[in-house]
């Protein structure tokens, strides 16, 4: 029973536009949530992240919105540039045990 | 520059043989992790550790896996005897956790290949 959810395997986003990523949680005890980014052959890396008091956070490029009544995560990237293209994992924490989602592959198109 | 690392980065083995994956955290770090990446379930949590203490294996096959911490700078993941559907990538990840840090390093993973 998957508690965190990306839905969308795969996202196509032209250079300069906004890349959104999105994840769906069921457990309300999630207490932080976070972004990691992968490229190929390599480990998950911190990309951002977000305490569950709080519904947005901001660094450079990257924002991730919380809507808590809703249990969904966002990352929005702008603009979005090449070398973004990855694959995103959303993960939530609950007393320190982390679960992620499945994955979504960004692809930014020159 | 601090570093994940793990050990050995590919092993192709049949099934039944035993495996063993290394990692070393990073130095100063109190949580270790486990973790398996496949194609349909995403990144899993097998087992981890703080102050090499095992804190959770709930993620484990416990008849054929086993994880241990014998020192600050050693984490082993042993997989015994391993079957085909074990062919996955396996993560090490150590972090700073309990203190308002949530954040984990990743190490570049054990492509395992179970034939």
């Amino acid at each position: 029973d998957q508690q965190v959810k990306q839905n969308s395997p795969s996202l196509s986003v032209q250079e300069g536009r906004i890349s959104i990523l999105n994840c769906d949680y069921t457990n309300s005890m999630f207490d932080y949530f976070l972004w990691y980014k992968k490229y190929p052959a390599e480990g998950p890396t911190f990309l951002i992240s977000i305490s569950s008091i709080k519904d947005k956070n901001e660094d450079g490029r990257f924002t991730v919105f919380l809507n808590k009544s809703a249990k969904h995560l966002s990352l929005h990237i702008v603009p979005s540039q090449p070398g973004d293209s990855a694959v995103y994992f959303c993960a939530a924490n609950n007393f320190n045990k982390f679960y992620f989602g499945s994955g979504t592959k960004l692809n930014v198109k020159p | 520059d601090a570093r994940v690392t793990q050990t050995p980065r590919h092993k192709v083995t049949e099934m039944g043989q035993e495996v063993t994956m290394r990692c070393q955290p990073i130095l100063g770090h109190n949580t270790v992790f486990w973790y398996r990446q496949t194609m349909m379930q995403g990144l899993e949590l097998l087992a981890y550790f703080r102050n090499r203490a095992p804190l959770d294996d709930s993620g484990m096959p416990k008849d054929r896996f086993s994880a241990e911490m014998p020192d600050a700078t050693l984490a082993t993941l042993k997989i015994q005897p391993s079957e085909p559907r074990d062919s996955a990538v396996y993560f090490c990840a150590s972090g700073q956790t309990g203190q308002g840090s949530y954040e984990q390093y990743f190490g570049p993973g054990t492509r395992l290949t179970v034939t």
